[in-house]
């Protein structure tokens, strides 16, 4: 089993459709990061959170410690919003967040 | 710099040969990560560098793989007597320290090894 596992794996939406891709992992971490890969670019880092909710624009990040949880909402979903969505958990304490371990990404299609 | 910058950008070898990755992180950044993206799998953690620490180099997936920090800032990966296996994306992270600080990640130099 994956320390972090994302789902779905693909999807497929209409513009304007609410989108939620959800994250589970099952290691003590220090922090969770959403990162959007577009294809050929570099990677983005979206959110780093460790608890709650953080909001940008029509990107809002939650994360449930206990339960282990997370999910990335887009509202309003548009075409530039294809990409591949990677959940990655930090490991080790604040002050040392050493290495991620990364989801294998949703590849998210926004079809105008 | 205002970003993390990799090069080279694409680099094709023949196998067996050496080659040199290069990263330099943003200014002021503490810590340092590399990672590689082989095609069509996830990102896979090679090393971690924070400040005058031992790096972290659990990640590195054999020998021939070998990573240095000079001065606490640029970064070299160097990969050994190179394999078809070693053909990736390889992708440098910095970061400051502490609490609420996040990645970034520079563009990436793509190997392809022939």
């Amino acid at each position: 089993k994956n320390e972090v596992e994302q789902s779905p794996q693909n999807l497929t939406a209409q513009e304007g459709e609410f989108i939620t891709i959800n994250c589970s992992y099952s290691v003590g971490i220090s922090a969770l990061h959403w990162l959007q890969q577009h294809p050929g670019g570099g990677i983005v880092s979206l959110f780093m959170l460790s608890s709650g909710k953080k909001k940008h624009g029509r990107l809002i990040a939650t994360i449930n410690i206990q339960e282990k949880h997370s999910s990335l909402h887009i509202t309003a979903s548009h075409p530039r919003d294809s990409a591949v969505y990677i959940c990655a958990v930090g490991l080790g304490k604040w002050g040392s967040q050493g290495n991620l371990i990364f989801g294998k990404g949703t590849k998210l299609s926004v079809k105008p | 710099g205002a970003g993390v910058s990799q090069s080279p950008s694409n680099k094709v070898t023949e196998k067996g040969k050496d080659v040199e990755l290069r990263c330099d992180p943003i200014s002021g950044h503490t810590a340092l990560y590399w990672y590689r993206q082989s095609l069509g799998q996830g990102l896979e953690f090679l090393i971690y560098f924070q400040g005058n620490s031992a790096p972290d180099k659990s990640g590195l997936p054999s020998d021939r793989f070998s990573a240095e920090r000079t001065g606490g800032s640029v970064s070299t990966l160097t990969i050994q007597r190179t394999q078809q296996e070693d053909s990736a994306v390889y992708l440098c992270a910095s970061s400051l320290e502490g609490r609420g600080y996040g990645y970034t990640f520079g563009s990436g130099t793509r190997l392809t090894v022939v």
